[in-house]
């Protein structure tokens, strides 16, 4: 049973426009969240993250949206580039300090001009 | 070099073959760690090491065998895979076990036949 889910395999973004990219989860123990961004033939690499005690996280044209209630995260790229279409994976893991993230199965961004 | 850097980037194999997969990190790290990424399913850990013990087994079969002999380089030994072990097996490290963010290599591609 998957704890982390993203339900979109994937999103079509016209350049300029908003991404919006969606991820829930089951388990109420997770307290922090992260985004990782893939390139074909690159491993993933750390976008950007938010704890528990936040609902909201900003870096630069990336955003991350936390509803607990929801158990509900979403990233906001905004405006989308053609360089962001990529795989993005949602991962969440208990604050506590374990070694395991739970990756999702990640969502294929492609933003066309 | 930099980063987080894995050989071979593809690998055939029979299933009674032996071979290893090599990952080797150049940022002081003190932890690593073995993922598995199958078609349309989520990155699922395998192994953790920490200062060179390992600390996690996530139930992988024995035909998978780690090794750590120093924080900077970690092997996987392969041994009488199966095809539906064909996968992207992708390294990354982090500052210590525990710590969120991991630094991913670019994976090695096996294929078994």
């Amino acid at each position: 049973d998957q704890q982390v889910k993203q339900n979109s395999p994937s999103l079509s973004v016209q350049e300029g426009r908003i991404s919006i990219l969606n991820c829930d989860y089951t388990n109420s123990m997770f307290d922090y969240f992260l985004w990782y961004k893939k390139y074909p033939a690159e491993g993933p690499t750390f976008l950007i993250s938010i704890s528990s005690i936040k609902d909201k996280n900003e870096d630069g044209r990336f955003t991350v949206f936390l509803n607990k209630s929801a158990k509900h995260l979403s990233l906001h790229i905004v405006p989308s580039q053609p360089g962001d279409s990529a795989v993005y994976f949602c991962a969440a893991s208990p604050l506590s300090g374990t070694d395991k993230l739970i990756f999702g199965t990640g969502t294929r961004l492609q933003v066309f001009p | 070099e930099t980063g987080v850097t894995q050989t071979p980037r593809h690998l055939v194999m029979g299933m009674t073959n032996k071979k290893s997969l090599k990952c080797e990190q150049h940022l002081g790290h003190n932890a690593m760690y073995w993922y598995k990424q199958s078609a349309k399913k989520p990155l699922e850990l395998m192994f953790v090491y920490s200062l060179e013990e390992r600390v996690e087994n996530n139930s992988v079969p024995s035909r998978f065998s780690p090794e750590c002999p120093n924080s900077s380089h970690l092997f996987l030994h392969l041994h009488t895979l199966q095809p539906e072990d064909s996968a992207l097996y992708l390294c990354a490290s982090s500052q210590a076990s525990g710590a969120n963010v991991l630094t991913f290599g670019a994976g090695s591609r096996l294929t078994v036949l």
